[in-house]
């Protein structure tokens, strides 16, 4: 299984672009890079997903460079109600193992 | 729209009780199914896996169990809890095949006093 490293916290302020970087130097050919959000007492929701390059939704970015050992999610104008712990997740080929690390803790501050 | 169901929402049991959470999921067939636990401030933990009926992987050695008596049900059990066994417990499914998206019920809070 792929291991994921991310930085603990991260401090922001409303209307800033919050950038988390997950390392996963072992990735495999065939792993997805996922990336959840979880507000407390309550299960993770999906935010986005990625092989390579960039993928953008309605709520992030993702990039990821081309050796794919790293990505980076992107939330764009953050508001107090993005203060969450935000996961990366790289899956193995049968998707079934994803292993959840310790997620990095964003506080939104006013 | 798929939908996923955990109760009870919270729980307070003496050591040595035992233990039935329920999860259940609406609007799809042939889901993976999870068990997660949680301990209070930590990352999330995979207890279990099920890619079918009757089909369980464990992650961890413990004193848990799980079964999938039905394609759309996952029951997480004990014997006998345990203190250790406090947390959030977390039940998600995702669809049969890669790449995997997990989506997750509204999770179960167990204090075992």
């Amino acid at each position: 299984l792929a291991k994921t490293t991310q930085p603990i916290s991260m401090d922001s302020y409303e209307g800033q672009e919050v950038n988390i970087t997950c390392s996963h130097n072992n990735i495999a050919t065939n792993d997805y890079i996922t990336w959840y959000q979880q507000f407390p007492s309550q299960g993770p929701r999906f935010i986005i997903q990625g092989y390579k390059t960039k993928v953008t939704n309605e709520v992030a970015s993702l990039f990821i460079p081309a050796d794919r050992k790293s990505s980076t999610l992107s939330l764009p104008r953050v508001s107090l109600s993005d203060t969450a712990v935000y996961y990366c997740l790289v899956g193995d080929s049968a998707g079934n193992k994803l292993t959840f690390g310790g997620g990095t803790r964003v506080l939104v501050k006013p | 729209s798929q939908t996923i169901h955990q109760w009870p929402a919270t729980l307070v049991q003496p050591v040595g009780s035992p233990l039935s959470l329920e999860c259940t999921v609406e609007g799809t067939s042939n889901p993976n199914l999870y068990w997660y636990r949680q301990a209070a401030g930590r990352g999330l933990q995979l207890l279990f896996y099920s890619v079918g009926i009757g089909q369980i992987s464990s992650e961890v050695p413990q004193n848990l169990s799980a079964s999938r008596p039905q394609d759309r049900q996952f029951i997480l059990s004990s014997k006998k809890l345990l203190l250790s066994d406090s947390g959030f417990y977390l039940c998600a499914w995702s669809a049969s095949g890669p790449p995997t998206v997990q989506f997750f019920g509204p999770g179960t809070r167990l204090t075992v006093l």
